[in-house]
């Protein structure tokens, strides 16, 4: 079964400021099966980037996601108030889906 | 637009039984995948469940295997979890999402239902 590691377990930052989260599989993994969730306290998680590298619908562009292998990147090019969140990846393989146990983005 | 409500959560003592339900709309449930991804408080996402779009094809993480069972009726546009055996460790608001087929990503979600298991 293959793990998914996220780093850092939070991040401290300003509005406008430039956000780089990790996810480290444990092993290597399809690129078109790693997605990216974000989600604000309360709410259910919201669908960012599909197949590594894809923006959902309706995302904005200063969030973009790269990576392939076992190494995997979501970048905030600068971010704004709304962002401050929780953000998880995920991966399916061998019929299973598994996520990573998530980022804290928080207001420095 | 794609709507998913789930329902049936509620405090259930150790070892009883549950029956979630997830109602779709907005879409063409029967050709989606649909899942089940729990939240215990405070903590990460665990997918629990997910099933094919005609039923076929049913998965379940270790942690529930044995235990819970996922199904759908594509007559009402509804997703099901049946939880047997429930444990303490399974307090969690339970969330239904739909599966895009291709990526095997989760596009919607709903806003989850509470299931609290305690004595």
């Amino acid at each position: 079964e293959i793990v998914l590691t996220q780093s850092p377990g939070t991040l401290s930052l300003s509005p406008g400021e430039r956000v780089t989260l990790s996810c480290r599989a444990s092993q290597s993994v399809y690129s078109d099966h790693l997605t990216w969730y974000q989600q604000k306290p309360g709410q259910a998680p919201r669908l960012l980037i599909y197949g590594a590298s894809n923006r959902a619908t309706g995302i904005p562009d200063r969030f973009s996601g790269s990576g392939s292998g076992t190494d995997f990147t979501l970048t905030i090019s600068r971010l704004e108030p709304e962002d401050f969140a929780v953000y998880y990846c995920q991966h399916y393989g061998s019929s299973l889906w598994t996520f990573g146990q998530g980022t804290k983005v928080e207001v420095k | 637009q794609v709507q998913l409500v789930e329902s049936g959560g509620g405090v259930v003592q150790p070892g009883r039984s549950l029956r979630l339900s997830c109602a779709a709309s907005g879409f063409t449930f029967r050709t989606y995948l649909v899942h089940w991804v729990r939240q215990a408080p405070g903590k990460g996402l665990e997918w629990v469940a997910g099933i094919w779009y005609d039923g076929s094809e049913k998965f379940h993480a270790d942690s529930v295997k044995g235990r819970f069972s996922i199904s759908r009726d594509n007559s009402r546009n509804t997703l099901y979890l049946q939880m047997n055996s429930l444990r303490a460790e399974d307090t969690a608001v339970y969330y239904c999402a739909r599966g895009d087929l291709r990526t095997r990503c989760l596009d919607y979600w709903g806003q989850g239902t509470l299931v609290t298991v305690s004595s």
